[in-house]
């Protein structure tokens, strides 16, 4: 069981937006400025897309954002597109044991 | 151009031990910490830990003590993980990731992955 909880699948149509939810605990993400969030696409390694809550690495789009509120963060896509389909990854810092979580994943499926 | 290389697939069989390498390259190795993170078959991505590469001190998350040991050769910037008296459980896709530091210093998120080795434990 992951740490952190998000919805095992989203889906949009092209050009939608979508947002995914991650729920941790004050322990961990509530307590946290250091979430983040990794797109795996099938047989590859996770790519960091947001970091910091809401900070983009260099090269990403801005079509990906996030943000949060209390014990949930969330991811939001816009203008969806066929290569954004994938799984994504929250994760965050955790003061109670200095360690980092993982959520479950959310399968985003592009309709 | 800034990446780590991990060391192709092992097939090992249950008791036996391995030793996945990390090769960091384009990028000063003991400025930024190590992560080991395991993907089992199908499932999502679990943090093992890390390891400061500048003290070569290791953190081990609850659940990988005991049979798994982050190891650095600095010399030629790369870290190991090696995961001994194998299990059928242990079979998994292990990721190295590098270390991102934020403005203040802290560790904040994990911005260069290695591709990714699998180990298959079976008889």
């Amino acid at each position: 069981q992951s740490a952190l909880t998000q919805p095992a699948s989203v889906s949009g149509s092209p050009g939608q937006s979508i947002t995914i939810s991650c729920t941790g605990t004050g322990s961990d993400l509530g307590g946290s400025d250091y979430v983040s969030w990794y797109q795996q696409h099938p047989g590859k390694a996770p790519k960091l897309i947001i970091y910091d809550v809401n900070n983009r690495p260099s090269g990403v789009s801005n079509r990906f954002s996030g943000s949060k509120s209390d014990n949930t963060a969330s991811l939001t896509i816009s203008g969806l597109q066929a290569e954004d389909e994938a799984h994504y990854y929250c994760s965050s810092y955790t003061r109670r044991n200095a360690n980092w979580v993982f959520g479950g994943g959310t399968k985003l499926t592009v309709l | 151009q800034v990446q780590v290389v991990q060391s192709g697939s092992e097939l090992k069989k249950p008791g036996a031990s391995v030793k996945v390498s990390c090769k960091a390259s384009g990028y000063s190795f003991t400025s930024y910490g190590m992560n080991w993170v395991r993907q089992a078959p199908g499932q999502g991505l679990e943090w093992m830990g890390w390891i400061n590469t500048n003290t070569g001190n290791p953190t081990y998350a609850q659940g990988f003590t005991g049979r798994f040991v982050f190891s650095l050769d600095t010399s030629v910037s790369t870290a190991y993980l090696q995961i001994s008296s194998l299990k059928a459980e242990d079979s998994a896709v292990y990721f190295c990731a590098r270390t991102l530091y934020n403005w203040k210093g802290d560790r904040s998120a994990f911005d260069i992955w290695g591709q990714g080795t699998m180990v298959t434990v079976s008889s």
